[in-house]
């Protein structure tokens, strides 16, 4: 079955330091990755998506089909990077994405 | 605010009876999506709507459950006979084309006491 796991649901550095938060995904088809953030209080956000290639907020993340991750990297943390990060797949063949069950990510002065 | 509106933020109910909640999705955006989140967990699909059309519905969702688009805008969800497990966030979501990003609304909290 398609499924996307996030092994960490706590992730702790310190500001300045680089920050990897691993996302890993099981589907055989030609997926789309995506990944959301949600800051202290408010709705769920899209953060990037594989397809575009971007940079958004100094975060990166490579879809590697061999690993089948696509994990999420920011080489120098922030303290207004503390938030809830959710690696999500869609699939090829409908519409709806799968969602892994988030990592927490603080970030200490 | 010209995001996506849900109402009501918070819902506490009894076991057994109905509720409905509202989605107000982008107006551009034809492509309408609802979720559930439960503590802990991810965001779970619970069914979608392209313009009035719903597309797909997840195996998941209960005969009590029932979702709507009448007129290809707005969107109510339904729970019919609700129980403790249905307690959860229910999240609507819009997109504008299959490859895009979803926008989120904030939430429904529901609460079946």
């Amino acid at each position: 079955a398609q499924r996307v796991t996030q092994p960490e649901k706590l992730l702790s550095v310190f500001k300045g330091a680089p920050v990897e938060l691993k996302c890993n995904y099981s589907y055989s088809g030609s997926p789309e990755l995506f990944w959301y953030v949600q800051y202290s209080r408010q709705r769920l956000q899209l953060l990037l998506r594989h397809i575009s290639r971007e940079s958004i907020k100094g975060f990166t993340a490579d879809l590697n089909k061999g690993e089948t991750s696509f994990h999420l990297k920011k080489p120098f943390a922030q303290e207004e990077d503390s938030a809830m990060y959710y690696c999500a797949l869609r699939l090829d063949s409908n519409y709806q994405l799968i969602w892994g069950a988030g990592t927490k990510l603080i970030i200490k002065p | 605010d010209t995001g996506v509106s849900q109402d009501p933020r918070h819902k506490i109910t009894k076991r057994g009876q109905n509720v409905t909640f509202r989605c107000d999705p982008i107006s551009e955006h034809n492509r309408l999506y609802w979720y559930r989140q439960t503590l802990g967990q991810g965001p779970e699909f619970l069914t979608y709507f392209q313009n009035e059309a719903q597309l797909e519905k997840s195996r998941l969702l209960s005969d009590r459950f029932s979702a709507e688009r009448p007129k290809g805008s707005f969107s109510t969800l339904e729970i019919q006979r609700t129980e403790q497990g249905d307690s959860a966030m229910y999240l609507c979501a819009s997109s504008l084309e299959r490859g895009g990003g979803y926008t989120f609304g904030s939430g429904t909290r529901l609460t079946v006491v």
